[in-house]
């Protein structure tokens, strides 16, 4: 399975946005980018996804460099409730397996009011 | 509102005792899943089921079961086998495909002693 890599923290001022990168420098043409987050004690929730396009959606955009190695998601305007870990994963459009998300470490964002 | 529920949301048990995890979903999804995290780690695949009376083993099966005799229902036994069973578990749906979206639960956070 392709991996990602993603910084391990990073902090925003509450109303700034934010950009967190996601190296993703072996994936195939056939996966999709998927970013769900997860708050303290709590279980992910979906944010964004996209294959090649930028996307955009009430939560976040997600924007994806045009040789798909990497990919940025966008938090327009921080709020205290974006602290949470973000994740950035890959999922193989050609099998059904899509739902076995395969989660690393995720990026620690903290938000400074 | 449909969602997931697992129960309970805090469990304790005694080493070498099997203990079951309910997740149940009424989001009419043929596809369900348990995951593990441990302290500081993303979520790790145990069990996944596409459709009733079918599942497939994770990364980490060795020392869980589960059943699948209703679709809203996925229960995870974690048996005497497993060595290190304290952790946090999550129990997640989705109608199978790629386009789409893992709806996840709560969680159960175990504890043996």
């Amino acid at each position: 399975d392709a991996k990602t890599t993603q910084p391990n923290s990073m902090e925003s001022n509450e109303e700034e946005p934010v950009h967190l990168p996601c190296n993703h420098s072996t994936i195939s043409g056939t996966d999709y980018i998927h970013w769900y987050r997860q708050l303290p004690s709590q279980g992910p929730e979906y944010v964004i996804h996209g294959l090649t396009s930028n996307v955009n959606n009430r939560m976040a955009s997600l924007a994806i460099a045009e040789d798909r190695k990497s990919s940025t998601l966008i938090l327009h305007r921080a709020t205290l409730r974006d602290a949470a870990v973000y994740y950035c994963i890959l999922i193989d459009g050609t099998t059904d397996s899509w739902g076995k998300l395969q989660f690393g470490a995720g990026t620690q964002v903290v938000v400074t009011p | 509102d449909g969602g997931i529920t697992q129960s309970p949301k805090y469990l304790f048990r005694k080493e070498g005792q099997n203990v079951t995890l309910s997740c149940e979903q009424n989001l009419n999804h043929d596809a369900m899943y348990w995951y593990r995290q441990d302290p500081g780690q993303g979520l790790r695949l145990i069990y996944y089921s596409q459709i009733v009376n079918d599942f497939q083993k994770g990364d980490i099966a060795e020392g869980y079961s589960v059943s699948r005799e209703k679709k809203e229902s996925f229960p995870l036994t974690v048996t005497s086998a497993q060595k290190n069973p304290t952790a946090f578990y999550l129990c997640a749906s989705s109608i199978p495909g790629i386009d789409t979206e893992a709806f996840f639960g709560q969680g159960t956070r175990l504890t043996v002693v």
